[in-house]
């Protein structure tokens, strides 16, 4: 099936730094790609629509100042969290949706905040 | 809006038990079901889907059916194998058919031998 990575797979950081996550689709295009937060045993939910050549779309409550989306390629989204804090430490997870309709997963990047 | 429920977990079975993961859904449209599955340390797998009422999905010895006038898809296994030890997603793509997906709160799934 059709790959999905993601970069890092996990990262520390100080809190009010900013820290960038990759989401790529190595073996097909993607047009839209999906930003999903999963906290601890706990569903995932949706944050952003990845849309390549355009602005993001952003779910209710989710503050698009705090959580950069670029889609500049048909195979590359980055999510960047801005000055992050403790609160916003979580498993960020990334999906590409393929031209058969189906959405492929990324791995996943466990994100903490000291 | 648009709403998934699972039953919650976790499930705990022997192996070659029959599994039973419910899911129900609410949606204002008719949207395409799927069942998602995490192993451990892992991204999210597509593990079957149906777009359509009376649809069967099935996958690796799994079956869900898109049940319209109980709005369920339930998961179901005959046999369950150690290796099927993971947390399964019920989702729905949701009304508006954009590819977002909205998901049930995951039902963690464990086989002792």
């Amino acid at each position: 099936g059709a790959v999905v990575s993601q970069h890092p797979s996990w990262v520390i950081c100080k809190s009010g730094t900013s820290v960038k996550i990759e989401c790529r689709s190595l073996d097909f295009q993607a047009t839209t790609m999906f930003w999903y937060r999963q906290f601890p045993k706990q569903s995932l939910m949706l944050m952003a629509t990845s849309n390549e050549g355009s602005k993001a779309t952003y779910e209710q409550g989710v503050e698009k100042d705090k959580f950069l989306i670029n889609h500049a390629s048909l195979t590359l989204s980055t999510l960047t969290v801005t000055s992050a804090h403790p609160e916003d430490s979580s498993f960020y997870i990334c999906s590409a949706f393929h031209s058969t309709d189906t959405q492929y997963f990324g791995p996943g990047t466990r994100l903490t905040v000291l | 809006g648009d709403s998934v429920t699972q039953m919650e977990g976790p499930v705990t079975l022997s192996e070659e038990a029959f599994l039973t993961i419910n899911c129900t859904y609410t949606a204002t449209g008719y949207p395409s079901l799927f069942w998602y599955v995490q192993y451990p340390g892992e991204g999210l797998q597509l593990l079957l889907k149906a777009t359509k009422a009376d649809d069967k999905g099935s996958n690796k010895g799994f079956e869900a059916t898109y049940r319209k006038e109980t709005t369920s898809f339930h998961l179901e296994k005959g046999s369950v194998q150690v290796s099927d030890s993971a947390v399964y997603f019920c989702a729905i793509d949701g009304s508006s058919n954009t590819g977002k997906l909205i998901f049930g709160q995951g039902t963690t799934l464990q086989v002792k031998p």
